[in-house]
Order: structure tokens, then sequence, then C-alpha cells
């Protein structure tokens, strides 16, 4: 069935570069699209850029500059760096699966990151 | 960006009752391919986001029949025919029809 699991430090410091991976299962990277969304506690959901299945990559402007993806498709796995990162980006950050059609059908469970010193 | 505008932010509801929420779009969603890429999520507390409805009215597979979608252009609508239990979380609306996908602010569905 298809999976879809971030990992990362739950734990970064201010002005530091977060890294996080998503393990994907049951589907081929070179198929779908993965897309990465954020939280920050108690609010609403941040498109923050997409790797699509060709390895063409987008990025929300406000991003942009700070914001990485890159995979590997023989692990299957989708990488997210973003630099500088300051409090408000503490949140949780999902991966999903972006088929053209039903965008965003699956979902990770989300890993949530603290930025603290 | 398209803005995506919902409300009511909070929705109180019994169960049984019929609700709507509603999603308004700074710009019309309408794709030079014929499509409208406006889908509607539901995020139980505690969990992750779902995939309710896509392409404004289609059904995901496995949701409830209770959920319905409508709307075209920059006017779309969420109705949740008769609320169960199982219903209560925060919706959002996003669009996919001009980059950046932009969600809305989402709409809490809780008990009355």
């Amino acid at each position: 069935q298809v999976q879809l699991k971030e990992s990362g430090p739950g734990l970064v410091q201010p002005s530091q570069t977060l890294s996080l991976t998503c393990t994907v299962s049951g589907f081929s990277l070179t198929s779908y699209n993965v897309h990465w969304v954020r939280q920050p506690p108690g609010k609403g959901l941040e498109w923050m850029g997409r790797m699509r299945y060709n390895g063409d990559t987008s990025y929300n402007s406000a991003l942009k500059s700070r914001l990485s993806i890159s995979r590997d498709t023989s692990k299957n796995q989708v990488f997210l760096k973003m630099n500088s990162l300051q409090t408000d980006d503490t949140g949780t950050y999902y991966c999903t699966r972006g088929p053209p059609i039903t965008t965003f059908d699956y979902w990770g469970q989300g890993v949530m990151v603290t930025v603290s010193s | 960006d398209v803005v995506l505008t919902q409300t009511p932010p909070t929705l109180s509801a019994t169960i049984g009752q019929s609700v709507s929420i509603s999603c308004r779009s700074s710009q019309s969603l309408l794709h030079s391919n014929g499509n409208t890429y406006l889908h509607w999520l539901l995020q139980r507390p505690g969990q992750s986001p779902q995939l309710l409805i896509y392409l404004v009215s289609r059904l995901e597979s496995g949701v409830p029949n209770r959920f319905s979608g409508s709307g075209s252009g920059t006017d779309f609508t969420l109705k949740i025919s008769g609320v169960e239990a199982e219903d209560l979380g925060v919706y959002y609306c996003v669009q996919g029809t001009h980059a950046p996908y932009t969600f809305g602010a989402g709409t809490k569905l809780e008990l009355k």
C-alpha cells in the first residue's frame, strides 16, 4: 500500500539548516510528484514545494531562497533542506503524494520540528 | 498568489445536521486545460490531512457520500449531508490551478 514517512531532527537551532527525508513505498517517485507542506502549531497549511516525477522542482516563492528539494529514486526518498531557520519555521512538516488530478491523496504522519536555542 | 477565503471560520453542528463551507478564490480556478484544481481536505485532531474531494466535486475513494462539492470559477462549496462524529476537525480548501499551491485558512467543525 502507499505510504510516506517523514524523518529528521526534532530540534534545530536558529540560523541552522533543516534536513528532512520523506521515504515512500507503494509507488514510484518516477511516476508521482511529492510535495512538502508545513503547519505551524495551531495554524493552517502552507505549501513549500514539489518534486515532480521527472525530477523537476518548484518552490513557494516565499521560501525559494532558503529551500531545496531533491531525491534519490533508488532509495525511494525525497529530501528537503531549508537554511537560515528561524523560530517561525517551527511546526509540523508533511510530505504528500501529488498526482496531477487527485493531488495530496496520501500524506505522511508528519514530523514536528522546533527551532530553538 | 491566489487567496482562498473560507467561511465560516468555525461551524457548530449537531449530529445529523447538514452544513456547508464556502471557499472563495481571488482568481478563477479554471485551468486552460479545462480542469478546475480545487480540492477539499479534512484534518482530524492530531492527524494528518486527508483528501475528501478533488477537482471541485469528485469524491476520493473511500470517502462517504454524505460529502459533496460544488462550484465553479471563484466560488466553491463543501456540503456535509448529515454530520457524524467522525467528521469533526478542520476543513481546508486548496487550489493547484495557479502556482504556488495555496490553502484556505480552514474551517473548524465542532459539536454544538
